[in-house]
């Protein structure tokens, strides 16, 4: 069965300070991981995939398969990032079920 | 484009009612996977349709059912409504034949049961 867990509900810091949202997944192929953000009032939509080894809005994310993490990082937080944050695991084979973790609300203070 | 489109937006449904969500995809795509979101956890996923048909299924039991239409938008079902049917259900859209395809999500229709 496939899992992922995001171990914070919520994550407050400052403006301009680092920020690392964590993600652990346990999956028994191999994963395709994302990062989904909800802004308030928005719909739920793509950050970033694993695949594409990308930052988007200065955000990262690695995959680390020994540790099953996907944490996700931006090395300066801006008052825009405040939002809801989903890690979610693709299972391989083409289809696109979609396992979310709960939700880390990130909170950035001014 | 207006992308991913659901109907209602909200609803209130009163236990052992039926009640049909609707969900019309993103222009281009052809499978739709819909999702229930409870207060305060991730989506969990119902199931996907593909060419008019359930693909895959979670653990979610026989009351809740749909359908994909030719124009590959498509229903969802719940029968018996439960108290804990009360959640958000969104929609994804996606197009299936590609390996990075993007799931496009609804804005998701806000079901009430009392």
């Amino acid at each position: 069965a496939q899992r992922v867990t995001q171990p914070e509900k919520l994550l407050s810091v400052f403006k301009g300070a680092p920020v690392e949202l964590k993600c652990n997944y346990s999956y028994s192929g191999s994963p395709e991981l994302f990062w989904y953000v909800q802004y308030s009032r928005q719909r739920l939509q793509l950050l970033l995939r694993h695949i594409s080894r990308e930052s988007i809005k200065g955000f990262t994310a690695d995959l680390n398969k020994g540790e099953t993490s996907f944490h996700l990082k931006k090395p300066f937080a801006q008052e825009e990032d405040s939002a809801m944050y989903y890690c979610a695991l693709r299972n391989s084979g083409g289809y696109q079920k979609v396992t979310f973790g709960t939700g880390t609300k990130l909170q950035v203070i001014p | 484009d207006a992308g991913v489109t659901q109907s209602p937006t909200h609803l209130i449904k009163t236990r052992g009612q039926q009640v049909t969500l609707r969900c019309s995809p993103k222009s281009g795509h052809d499978t739709v996977s819909w999702y229930q979101q409870a207060l305060g956890q991730g989506p969990q996923f119902i199931f996907q349709y593909y060419e008019e048909e359930e693909r895959q299924r979670g653990n979610f039991p026989d009351r809740f059912s749909g359908h994909q239409f030719p124009n590959y938008s498509s229903e969802l079902n719940v029968n018996a409504l439960l108290l804990g049917d009360s959640a958000l259900y969104l929609c994804a859209s996606s197009w299936t034949a590609g390996e990075n395809t993007e799931a496009f999500f609804g804005q998701g229709t806000r079901l009430t049961v009392v």
